[in-house]
Parts: C-alpha cells; sequence; structure tokens
C-alpha cells in the first residue's frame, strides 16, 4: 500500500563518523518531506525539510536528499555527535493534503 | 524559542472515563493537529483543525474523540470513554501555514487501566 517506509530500524554509528538514514516513499503524488528526530520521552522535533522541487537541502551538519526517480530520501549527519541518538523518522505531508504521515522510524546509536 | 506545550504529561484513567488532554499551540499559529504513538509504533494522524473546526480527520478519530479551542491559546483532545487500546502518547502540533512545518509538543502519555 502507499506508505513511508525505512530500510533500517537500527543503525550503530562511531562517533565523529557520518551517518546515512535512508527512506523509500511510495506516492508520488507527496511533495512535501520532512525528517524528525524524537529522543526518549519527547515529542518529534524537525530537522530538515525538503519540498519535491529540490534534489538536495543542507542545514546545519544534516543534508537532506530527495531522488524523485526512485522515491527515495535520505538524511546524512555530519561528524555524528552522542547528542544525535535518537529514533529519526522520515514523513511526507501528500500534494493538498496536511497531515503528516511517518515512517516507522530508525534508531540510531552513537558508538563512542 | 517558542514551543508547544502540552499538560499534563502523564494521564492515568480507569476505562471508561472521559479524558481531556490539553495543549496550547505556538501562540502566532493557525493550524492545530492531533498525533497519537502507540508504544514502538510509528506517530499516526488524528485530526487537523483550521479556523475553529476540523479540516480532516483519520479512522482512528471516531465518535469518542473530539477537540476543541475554548479560548484564543487552548487547544484540547477529549475522549468520551477511554478503552485500553486508548493507552498512547498523544502528540500536540501547530503550524503557521498548511503543508508546511508542524511543531509537536512533548506530548501526553496516556494510560487506559
Amino acid at each position: 500500500g502507499e506508505s513511508v517506509g525505512l530500510h533500517l530500524p537500527t543503525l550503530s554509528v562511531q562517533e565523529g563518523d557520518n551517518s546515512i538514514i535512508n527512506c523509500a516513499y511510495s506516492n508520488s503524488a507527496s511533495d512535501y518531506f520532512i525528517w524528525y528526530k524524537q529522543e526518549s520521552g519527547k515529542g518529534p522535533q524537525f530537522i530538515i525539510d525538503i519540498r519535491s522541487n529540490m534534489d538536495k537541502r543542507q542545514g546545519q551538519r544534516v543534508t537532506v536528499l530527495l531522488n524523485k526517480t526512485v522515491k527515495h530520501l535520505s538524511l546524512q549527519i555530519a561528524a555524528t555527535q552522542p547528542g544525535d541518538s535518537a529514533v529519526y523518522f522520515c514523513a511526507e505531508i501528500r500534494n493538498r493534503d496536511d497531515k503528516i504521515i511517518f515512517g516507522k522510524g530508525t534508531r540510531l546509536h552513537i558508538l563512542p | 524559542e517558542p514551543e508547544v506545550t502540552q499538560t499534563p504529561s502523564h494521564q492515568v484513567t480507569q476505562m471508561g472515563q472521559e479524558v481531556i488532554l490539553r495543549c496550547v499551540p505556538i501562540s502566532n499559529h493557525l493550524y492545530f493537529y492531533w498525533y497519537r504513538q502507540i508504544l514502538g509504533q510509528k506517530v499516526e494522524f488524528l485530526v487537523s483543525f483550521y479556523n475553529n473546526e476540523i479540516s480532516e480527520k483519520s479512522e482512528i478519530f471516531d465518535d469518542q474523540f473530539s477537540v476543541e479551542r475554548p479560548d484564543g491559546s487552548n487547544f484540547t483532545l477529549k475522549i468520551r470513554s477511554t478503552k485500553l487500546e486508548d493507552s498512547a502518547m498523544y502528540f500536540c502540533a501547530s503550524s503557521p501555514r498548511t503543508q508546511n512545518i508542524q511543531y509537536f509538543g512533548a506530548g501526553t502519555r496516556l494510560s487506559v487501566l
């Protein structure tokens, strides 16, 4: 069915290395994508977003890449820090819609 | 930095009781949302609210649920007769515009016994 899904449930990365979290989506009508970070006991926290007319967007230490051809979204975190440990959700808002559709989440573990 | 605030942080109730979850959205935002997250699962949309009426609701948001903006600052979610399966984290979110970033509160953990 139509959904936003994640390739890996858990990702372990050495502190200081770069992290890449991947996400596949199936609805080509989606035109707005958001990455959220959720720490234990907290609500989803906005990280970065991208609209479907863009391929790449950069923030502070984070980059989102959108490949519409294969319906793939990725989040790259540079120089991963202990504070980056969290569950990361990709999410989409479909065309003419307003609700966020969340994926299942990837847990990022930072190894010392 | 403005934030969405939710109260209480944890609500324990008996099955069949009514609960009201409260949210104060970011002050200049116009669009309001409730989501829920059952333990270990993904966040699910419940309802969106704009201009004092529901814009959209999911299949989860049945007649037991209602939302209200009783004044200029609060946004509430009421569950009229709670069921065991209503146990979850409930998140409120707000946004200044449609199709835009939604800012989430820390959530209310609802435990139905």
